[in-house]
């Protein structure tokens, strides 16, 4: 299996622009989280999906951010208009609910710089 | 709200040396606690992990403990070597029936000197 799979694995952007990262989970896996990580505020979930459907978006940082989960293999997290501050690398991982193995499966993460 | 927190923020130790790393969680229902290591500019890595069932479980020279009643668990690393070095994190996850989320604690930075 290639694992989870993020693109693009980098992106320079300027303020203002629109954001668009992306993610396949394991194939399989029904759950998918996406998280933020930063050196001021570590690891945070942002959202995660069972079964395609959002499950918790507490942590989603304000209205510029979005996620779509449409089909079990692809999922996307969106940023419009990007800041400064958006500037971190963001972490899609996924995990299977159904078989009771609760172990979480990190992709390579994609550093934004928004400039 | 839930909470993990992690102790130290860093840690630095001679090769050979054992290094432990403290969490403490809020979320009494939290029942699965796993541990992650993650190198520089790599993803966070599952090392070891643990239920609420269990009070202690070893893979190698690591080592995870868990006391549900004080709301605390810790990782032991025996014999470090260099390719230790790394930032590890804890987590705890209440998880029923489709409910799987995890709270981070904040790192703990591991350096081991040859």
């Amino acid at each position: 299996d290639a694992g989870v799979i993020q693109s693009p694995r980098h992106e320079v952007t300027e303020m203002g622009q629109e954001v668009t990262l992306r993610c396949k989970p394991i194939s399989g896996h029904n759950s998918l989280f996406w998280y933020r990580q930063t050196m001021m505020r570590g690891l945070e979930l942002l959202i995660y999906f069972n079964n395609n459907v959002p499950i918790d978006d507490s942590g989603m940082p304000e209205d510029r951010f979005s996620a779509k989960m449409p089909n079990a293999s692809f999922s996307t997290l969106k940023i419009q208009p990007s800041e400064p501050r958006d500037s971190a690398v963001y972490f899609c991982a996924s995990s299977s609910t159904g078989t009771g193995a609760y172990e979480q499966y990190f992709g390579p993460g994609t550093r934004l710089t928004v400039t | 709200g839930e909470n993990v927190e992690q102790h130290p923020s860093t840690l630095s130790v001679q090769e050979g040396d054992s290094a432990v790393i403290k969490c403490t969680y809020s979320d009494s229902a939290s029942n699965y606690f796993p541990w992650y290591k993650q190198e520089l500019g790599k993803r966070p890595q599952l090392i070891i992990d643990i239920r609420s069932n269990v009070g202690e479980k070893k893979d190698q020279r690591i080592a995870v403990t868990l006391n549900k009643t004080a709301k605390h668990f810790s990782l032991h690393i025996t014999e470090t070597q260099p390719e230790d070095s790394a930032v590890y994190f804890c987590a705890a996850g209440a998880f029923s029936g489709g409910y799987n989320k995890l709270i981070f604690g904040a790192g703990t930075r591991l350096a081991v000197h040859p």
